[in-house]
């Protein structure tokens, strides 16, 4: 089992639509969770950090359901520039504080 | 101003070369990395740094030597290069390894070798 799991991609949603993303993660111990964004041929960079009471950044909503050892990201209002991959990242600090990357899930969003 | 710089943003090379792949941060942070993202886009860590002290070393080939001559700096030399070492290698660096703290990753590494 990977340690880190997501949805399997590509979702193809219209402008305006509203889209989801869950992520489960294997290890109970992990403490920090993030979703990271990556555009094509680029770095990976933060989207979000997500904590525990979930939190809200515009148009996006993360959510963390430690119990089910589960994240979520959503997308409200979805733009052509939300294109990307969408990775789902776990830091366990007893694993030396690595961030443990998932898949990834690729969104492509048209007009 | 780049906070996380790799060179060479592109490397292509013959199979049994020898190559390094140069990283640097200015943003003052005290743990570095290496990840490698394979042909299907998933990325995995190789190897961690903090203050110049590895703390992380995945299974990786011994065929990959990190070297961090500051904390901030840590280099990756390959010998002997295979076809499946053909990847992206993204440098990233934190504040601290253990800390809930965002990383930040250099522009990537376009290794493909021939």
């Amino acid at each position: 089992r990977k340690e880190v799991e997501q949805d399997p991609g590509p979702f193809n949603v219209p402008e305006g639509a509203t889209v989801a993303f869950n992520c489960t993660y294997s290890n109970s111990a992990s403490q920090s969770f993030f979703w990271y964004r990556q555009d094509c041929r680029k770095e990976p960079k933060l989207l979000m950090s997500v904590y525990s009471s979930g939190n809200e950044d515009g148009r996006f909503t993360a959510q963390l359901n430690r119990a089910s050892q589960y994240i979520s990201l959503l997308i409200r209002d979805s733009k052509l520039s939300d294109s990307a991959t969408y990775l789902c990242v776990v830091n366990s600090h007893n694993q030396g504080g690595k961030l443990i990357f998932g898949q990834g899930t690729e969104l492509s969003v048209k007009p | 101003d780049t906070a996380v710089s790799q060179t060479p943003k592109y490397l292509v090379t013959q199979m049994g070369n020898d190559k390094s792949i140069k990283c640097e941060q200015n943003l003052g942070h005290d743990t570095m990395y290496w990840y490698k993202q394979d042909s299907k886009k998933f990325l995995k860590i190789m190897f961690s740094y903090n203050n110049k002290e590895l703390i992380i070393n995945e299974t990786v080939p011994n065929r990959f030597s990190p070297k961090s001559p500051d904390k901030a700096h840590l280099n990756l030399h390959i010998n002997s290069l295979e076809l499946g070492d053909s990847a992206v290698y993204f440098c990233a660096s934190s504040q601290e390894a253990v800390m809930n703290t965002e990383a930040f990753f250099g522009q990537g590494t376009r290794l493909t070798v021939v």
